[in-house]
Parts: structure tokens; C-alpha cells; sequence
């Protein structure tokens, strides 16, 4: 069975700190992206990845940074985060080519007090 | 970018066929639609998807008509647990999965 796998489920931060959320899939895809989900606003997209080491903003980066240093493992961080981060965030794995279906994680419930 | 709309919510009984229609009358030539179900607590999964005409799958048909402006997933005899919420998107390239607020479906026994 295709595997994204998503670090954390709940996580609770501070406002300031430093997050990291870790995202790792077992399928060789080559395209991963990260997302947010918030009631009323459905999923929108803060970055993605085409390859190793490359990324690209999506519609709502501004707060969030990327890094993929290994194929399989797309990290998202907060910078420093704040209040108005707190969401659900997805993480998303697919091939290369236009029409291949999404594989999704089972999402981090990130809490920014 | 393309934008789809879609019903924020539906009911229906178990064992009736539902029909969701999506919207989406900027659709460019090359666009595929696509549909995902999502559960609470979980990510979204694909269903189904096509380009034009009919597509029919084990678990649901999407109907697009010939001005590809709409489409619609057919999701034969309900059960409870299909209650879940129900996104339609275009594929406008790839890596633009552009998701709406989708529609909520709750199935009633």
C-alpha cells in the first residue's frame, strides 16, 4: 500500500517557536506539496516540490518555509510561528506525470498558543 | 486560475444515488477534473476522474457534458459511510490541485 506519513498528529507550540513538520512517502514520487486546511476555507496550498531540493510557492506562503533534501521527506517550517497558524496541515505525494492522483497524510493538528 | 463551486452541503438516505454538480465554467482546454473524498480526521483520497463524456469506476460514474462547464459525480447507493466531504477540482497542470470548500454529504439511515 502507497504510505505518506505525516510526523506528528497533534502537535501544541508557543508562539515564537521554531516548528518543523516532517512528511515522508514510501512511493519514489517525485512531486510533494503541503497544504492547510481551516473550516470554511477548504484546502489551500503553501508549497511544493518538483524534485530534490526544489520548491515552489504555492497561494499562501507567506510565514512558511520548505526543505527536501532526500526524495522521500518534505519538511515544513514555521519560522516563527504564530496564532493564526493553527490548522490542520496535509502533506501530498504524487508522480511526475500531470494527471497522477494525490496520496495524502493523515494530517498534523498544529495548535499555536 | 480556473475556480469550481460547488454545494456546501447535502443529505440523502442510504441506499439512494446521490448526485454532486460542480461548477466551473473557466475550465481551460487542457484541464482534467478530478474528485476527492475526504473523512474526518483523515486526508482527502482520490475517486474518480476524466476529461470529457463518462467515466464510471467501481465506487462512483462523473459525468462531464460536451461544454465541459460542469460535471458530476454519481454515487451509486449510498450508505452511511459515505458521509464524508466531497471536493471537485481541475488539474490545471502539474501541480496546480487547486481544492474548493467541497460539499459536505451527510447520509441518513
Amino acid at each position: 500500500d502507497v504510505k505518506v506519513t505525516q510526523s506528528s498528529r497533534y502537535l501544541v507550540k508557543r508562539t515564537g517557536e521554531k516548528v518543523f513538520l516532517e512528511c515522508v512517502q514510501d512511493m519514489d514520487h517525485e512531486n510533494m506539496f503541503w497544504y492547510r486546511q481551516d473550516p470554511g476555507l477548504g484546502l489551500r496550498l503553501i508549497y511544493f516540490s518538483y524534485d530534490v531540493k526544489m520548491k515552489e510557492k504555492g497561494d499562501i506562503p507567506e510565514g512558511y518555509s520548505v526543505s527536501r533534501e532526500k526524495k522521500e521527506r518534505f519538511s515544513l517550517i514555521l519560522e516563527s510561528a504564530s496564532t493564526n497558524q493553527t490548522s490542520m496541515y496535509l502533506c501530498a505525494s504524487k508522480m511526475g506525470t500531470r494527471t497522477e492522483k494525490l496520496f495524502f497524510g493523515s494530517g498534523t493538528q498544529l495548535s499555536v498558543l | 486560475l480556473a475556480k469550481t463551486t460547488q454545494p456546501i452541503s447535502m443529505d440523502s438516505y442510504e441506499g439512494q444515488e446521490v448526485n454532486i454538480t460542480c461548477s466551473h465554467n473557466n475550465i481551460a482546454t487542457n484541464d482534467y477534473i478530478t474528485w476527492y473524498q475526504q473523512f474526518p480526521s483523515q486526508g482527502p483520497r482520490f475517486i474518480i476522474q476524466g476529461y470529457k463524456t463518462k467515466v464510471t469506476n467501481e465506487v462512483a460514474s462523473l459525468f462531464i457534458p460536451a461544454d465541459r462547464k460542469s460535471s458530476t459525480l454519481s454515487l451509486p447507493r449510498v450508505s452511511l459511510s459515505d458521509t464524508a466531504v466531497y471536493y471537485c477540482l481541475l488539474i490545471s497542470g502539474t501541480y496546480k490541485y487547486i481544492f474548493g470548500t467541497g460539499t459536505r454529504l451527510k447520509v441518513l439511515a
